[in-house]
């Protein structure tokens, strides 16, 4: 069965690196998703990506985050210059349809350490 | 932000019993709500999207309802079995953002 996948499963970093975190989704899916879950908290939406744009995006996607389809397979987040406070599980999804029939399927997670 | 609230936090059940939960949604700009489920150290998994107030769906022994008037929503499990534990998660959608509750915890014991 097709499945998104995420690497790496964990990262870690020193606070101000950049760091890019990579999906693959499925491969007939064409919208993209991202989320992260901070130890102890709600899973939050970070941004949503269609046809090579982004189509919305959250209060906590600020200048410092990016995303990029940079070959027609991977789905890439970028952090700019890393915080202590951008520690997370980062969740990548896809779904072949947008809309109200939008089942996404997600991945395995990375799980982002900021040191 | 929307403030999607998920009751209660954990269930702990006997196999064999059937449960609900809840999850809350502001009723206004609603688009679809999604339920989810998740293990422990798996992705999480989609059970159903619903979107029509009075829908119901279905699938084995898990239902959901859905009250998009007063914003709410049912997940009901028949018969918990040890399998179904896992963190029960709700997500409102509103156009392609989505924010979630923080998940009901069951633990269906042997």
């Amino acid at each position: 069965e097709p499945e998104v996948t995420q690497t790496p499963s964990h990262q870690v970093t020193q606070m101000g690196q950049e760091v890019i975190l990579r999906c693959v989704p499925i491969s007939n899916h064409l919208y993209f998703y991202w989320y992260r879950q901070i130890l102890g908290q709600k899973v939050e939406f970070l941004v949503s990506f269609y046809n090579n744009e982004i189509s919305e995006k959250s209060e906590i996607f600020d200048d410092q985050f990016s995303v990029e389809r940079p070959d027609g397979s991977n789905f890439t987040l970028k952090i700019r210059s890393t915080k202590l406070e951008d520690s997370a599980m980062y969740f990548c999804a896809s779904s072949e349809l947008a809309g109200t029939y939008n089942e996404q399927f997600f991945g395995p997670g990375t799980r982002l350490t900021v040191l | 932000i929307l403030n999607v609230e998920q009751s209660p936090q954990s269930l702990h059940v006997q196999e064999g019993d059937s449960t609900n939960f809840t999850c809350s949604f502001p009723s206004s700009n609603f688009y679809a709500l999604h339920w989810y489920r998740w293990e422990t150290a798996k992705s999480p998994e989609a059970l159903f999207v619903m979107t029509l107030n009075g829908d119901e769906k279905k699938k084995g022994r898990i239902s959901a309802t859905l009250n998009t008037k007063e914003g709410y929503s049912y997940l009901y499990i028949k018969g918990s079995q040890p399998e179904d534990s896992a963190t029960y998660l709700c997500a409102s959608q509103n156009f392609n953002k989505f924010y979630f509750g923080s998940g009901t915890k069951l633990n269906v014991k042997p």
